[in-house]
């Protein structure tokens, strides 16, 4: 089956940009997502890119994918403290459903004043 | 729109006790999905229904677990013996159609310890 990889731990300083780096191994045509997930709360999602593209832009937020090396990334500008979360980057599974989702195991972005 | 609502957010059980997770996806959304994440293993797709019926169980761990949708507004996820490596977060999510296009909606998970 496919793995998804990202970095556990990420620290930054209020107003810095963050970048977190996931790779994915399906070398098929694929979507991959990004979730945020806060404490106590469930994943909402962030973003979302197809697998052709080669960047997205939507805000705050800036996902950048090289293809040959399988390897996406998600940079938020201007961080903020609300920004800490977990983030969840995630890979459809492309079988019979879109919403089966191979998540990565999360990176816990820490923002700090 | 309430999101899709979870009940109990927390559930305290003794290994043995059966055990039924509930959900209620957002209104017209088709299919309804069950994850589990725990720190060992992370975000795992349990079972996912098209429509109130079941499509893919395969991420089920075993025959202890079973899920049902007898309307399109109400789905259970039971575990009958509950064991203490049960523990974990299960979280349900729904969307509107088939689509990457189409995002899950995730609710906010119930949290389960089986001691």
């Amino acid at each position: 089956g496919e793995d998804v990889e990202q970095s556990l731990f990420l620290s930054v300083r209020e107003g810095d940009s963050s970048v977190i780096n996931c790779t994915y191994t399906d070398s098929s045509s694929t979507y991959l997502y990004w979730y945020k997930q806060e404490p106590g709360a469930g994943l909402q999602l962030l973003t979302y890119i197809f697998s052709n593209m080669d960047m997205k832009q939507d805000q705050r937020l800036t996902v950048l994918l090289n293809k040959k090396d399988k390897h996406l990334s998600l940079r938020i500008a201007d961080t903020q403290t609300g920004d800490s979360a977990i983030y969840f980057c995630a890979e459809s599974i492309r079988t019979d459903s879109w919403g089966k989702l191979q998540f990565g195991a999360g990176t816990q972005v820490v923002v700090t004043p | 729109d309430a999101g899709v609502i979870q009940s109990p957010r927390h559930e305290v059980t003794e290994m043995g006790q059966e055990v039924t997770l509930r959900c209620k996806p957002i209104s017209g959304h088709d299919y309804l999905f069950w994850y589990r994440q725990t720190m060992m293993r992370g975000l795992e797709l349990l079972i996912y229904f098209n429509n109130n019926v079941p499509i893919d169980d395969s991420g089920m761990p075993e025959d202890r677990f079973s899920a049902k949708m007898p309307n399109a507004s109400f789905s259970t996820l039971k575990i009958q013996p509950s064991e203490p490596r049960d523990s974990a977060v299960y979280f349900c999510a729904s969307t509107l159609w088939d689509s990457p296009n189409s995002p899950l909606h995730f609710g906010n998970g119930t949290r389960l310890t089986v001691t």
